[in-house]
């Protein structure tokens, strides 16, 4: 199984600050087929279903805020949220999906300091 | 629009069985596969199982092989969970999702408390 290994377990930022999530794969999720890396960022609010943010590692989401950035490729990845505003205060999660078992990191807690 | 409303959770004794539902609209459900994926109370997600769009091929952690069946009925726009031998581990919030490139959508999840 792929273990993902999300860091870290919680961030306390002000708003407009700019803010990293890293997550790393035990093996490689970008296919040799179509180069494209299998990782997914999703943000979950209070009492809400968790949504997708950014997938094929850097690809926004439709109607996801330009200041959410996906990047890395193998088994590093990272999102950064630039410029964060009070409405992104949530959990996010990665999710590799090149394998089955999908699995999730164990998320990120992101609060206002 | 996109919309999966899942029903079927509630409170059930360690040993039983449940079977939740997932009722799709707003896509065209054959042409995709589907998942189920859980979240314990104050805990992280888990991927529980997925199913291909014939409903051929199905995927299951180790956490729940042999114990759960997903299946779908294309005709009815429908996914099914049906769980079998539950366990108070398996106490969580249960979401419905549709995957594409990822699970781009989700539904709103129905709650399975297993306990005696």
């Amino acid at each position: 199984d792929i273990v993902m290994t999300q860091s870290p377990f919680s961030l306390a930022v002000s708003e407009g600050e700019m803010v990293t999530i890293n997550c790393k794969s035990s093996q490689s999720l970008l296919s040799s087929g179509n180069q494209k890396n299998y990782l997914a960022w999703y943000q979950q609010k209070p009492g809400q279903s968790p949504k997708l943010l950014i997938y094929y590692a850097s690809t926004r989401q439709s109607g996801v805020p330009d200041r959410f950035i996906g990047s890395g490729s193998g088994t590093d990845f990272t999102l950064t949220i630039s410029d964060v505003q009070a409405e992104d205060l949530a959990d996010y999660y990665c999710l590799q999906h090149y394998s089955y078992p999908y699995t999730f990191g164990a998320g990120t807690k992101l609060e206002l300091k | 629009e996109v919309q999966l409303v899942e029903s079927g959770g509630g409170l059930v004794q360690p040993g039983r069985s449940l079977k939740l539902s997932c009722a799709a609209s707003g896509f065209t459900f054959s042409n995709y596969y589907m998942a189920w994926v859980r979240q314990a109370p104050k805990k992280g997600l888990e991927w529980v199982a997925t199913i291909s769009t014939s409903g051929s091929r199905t995927y299951y952690p180790d956490s729940v092989k042999g114990r759960f069946t997903i299946s779908r009925d294309n005709a009815k726009s429908s996914l099914y969970l049906q769980m079998n031998s539950l366990k108070s581990e398996d106490t969580a919030t249960y979401y419905c999702a549709r995957q594409g490139a990822a699970m781009g959508y989700w539904g709103q999840g129905v709650m399975v408390t297993v306990s005696s």
